[in-house]
């Protein structure tokens, strides 16, 4: 049972790009959490998404940032316009459900540097 | 603002010690409170956790320390080995599961031969 992958693990853009972040959730979870990890800070909440619908985005920037988990395929999050500021460390975590002791996995992040 | 405070920023201890990781929080509507080791270039892995209905969760080394009257909670491992070097952070959830944590800042932990 493969664990949450993120792809890719690394990805550099030029300011003004747009950035895609995918993210497989472990087999049977319909949950999925997106974390930023700035330099030297723990990470943030950004948004939580289960199938189709978006759950809980009061993380998220309100500008430039959009998160989706469609039926089929991975979670996406995407940053449009990508700014230095932008560069950190993106996790995605899913759980099988949500609630009491519920353990939500993480993957290993992907690792978004702007020039 | 910083709903999760944690303690030291970084720590070092000698082999077999006991390491310990200091949390504090404000929201009393908090009601989960995980722990999660970080390996360099890794995601960061549940530890151990607990709920505010119990003062102490304890698993092979690890052990959480609950105060509630304090609003502080805390992480020990025992018999520190240098595979232990890592990256904690303590979180807390006002839902117990993974939706909206808080997490502190981290302690690098470093445990020396």
């Amino acid at each position: 049972n493969a664990g949450v992958m993120q792809n890719p693990r690394h990805l550099v853009r030029r300011r003004g790009q747009e950035a895609r972040l995918r993210c497989s959730p472990m087999k049977g979870h319909s949950h999925v959490y997106w974390y930023r990890q700035l330099p030297e800070e723990g990470l943030k909440f950004m948004v939580y998404l289960q199938k189709e619908n978006i759950i809980d985005e009061s993380g998220m920037p309100k500008e430039r940032f959009s998160a989706e988990f469609p039926k089929e395929g991975p979670s996406i999050l995407r940053i449009q316009q990508v700014v230095r500021g932008d560069s950190a460390a993106y996790f995605c975590a899913s759980s099988p459900q949500t609630g009491a002791d519920t353990e939500a996995f993480f993957g290993q992040g992907t690792r978004l540097t702007v020039v | 603002q910083q709903q999760v405070k944690q303690s030291p920023q970084s720590l070092i201890v000698q082999k077999g010690g006991i390491s310990i990781i200091n949390c504090a929080y404000e929201n009393t509507a908090f009601d989960y409170f995980p722990w999660y080791q970080q390996f360099p270039g890794k995601g960061p892995a549940l530890l151990i956790a607990i709920r505010p209905d119990v003062s102490e969760k304890k698993e092979g080394r690890f052990t959480i320390s609950f105060n509630k009257s304090a609003k502080q909670f805390s992480l020990h491992i025992m018999d520190s080995q240098p595979g232990d070097s890592a990256t904690y952070f303590c979180a807390a959830s006002r839902q117990t599961g993974a939706n909206n944590l808080f997490f502190g800042t981290g302690t690098r932990l470093t445990v020396i031969p």
